[in-house]
């Protein structure tokens, strides 16, 4: 089962224009990492934010964590054609070893 | 570094035959995960193998089984085949501590 939700399911913007995701998840967690998936290839990952962190960046990457609210964010500025993908969120959950939970994925195209 | 190498790439069996999947995680990592990923589930975990013992396992039935090997390369066995079982089939390999997952590129199985 997935934790959490997505927002947007896909998402399509211009290049140049900033992206934003969302994730929510439902329980406590060790830390959350963002993937990027190129047409059902593997998953790429982008980076991990850990519970007590808030924000975290990396490259054209940011992201956030709130854990009183349970979500994070996933803001891609400027974007390319090349970020066109899928997106997911998944959660590292306290006490469950290295299991994943992942999220259903935003889809972004990035249009040129 | 090399990354996290999963074989075969494509595979195609018919329903009731038995499959056998293999991953090699990145060299250092003692932690390996494996996922089902399919249009309708997503991202679903399967088991986590650590020190060559099984942690956690998901939600699947007993013909899903797997098993890690002294050198962390891991295998993973699904019997009796059914069309269900068609899926992105994703290993990740993570150390310890960080529980950054990097994942491999996956095995594509197509059951008819």
């Amino acid at each position: 089962s997935q934790q959490g939700e997505e927002d947007p399911q896909a998402l399509s913007i211009q290049e140049g224009e900033n992206a934003t995701m969302n994730c929510s998840y439902k329980t406590s967690i060790n830390n959350l990492q963002w993937y990027r998936q190129n047409s059902g290839r593997g998953l790429v990952h982008l980076i991990l934010i850990r519970s007590n962190e808030r924000e975290k960046h990396s490259g054209r990457l940011r992201v956030t964590l709130d854990t009183s609210k349970k979500s994070s964010s996933l803001l891609i500025t400027a974007s390319r054609a090349a970020d066109t993908a899928s997106y997911f969120c998944a959660t590292d959950e306290i006490g469950n070893g290295n299991k994943l939970v992942f999220g259903a994925g935003t889809i972004l195209r990035v249009k040129s | 570094k090399a990354g996290v190498t999963q074989t075969p790439r494509y595979l195609i069996k018919t329903r009731g035959q038995q499959v056998t999947l293999s991953c090699s995680p990145i060299s250092g990592h003692r932690s390996v995960s494996w996922y089902q990923q399919t249009p309708g589930q997503g991202l679903q975990f399967l088991f986590e193998y650590f020190s060559e013992t099984q942690r956690n396992k998901g939600n699947f039935p007993g013909r899903f089984s797997g098993r890690q090997f002294s050198n962390s390369r891991s295998e993973m066995n699904v019997s009796t085949l059914e069309l269900g079982d068609s899926a992105l089939y994703l290993c990740a390999s993570s150390r310890v501590l960080d529980r950054e997952a990097f994942f491999g590129q996956g095995t594509r199985l197509t059951v008819v």
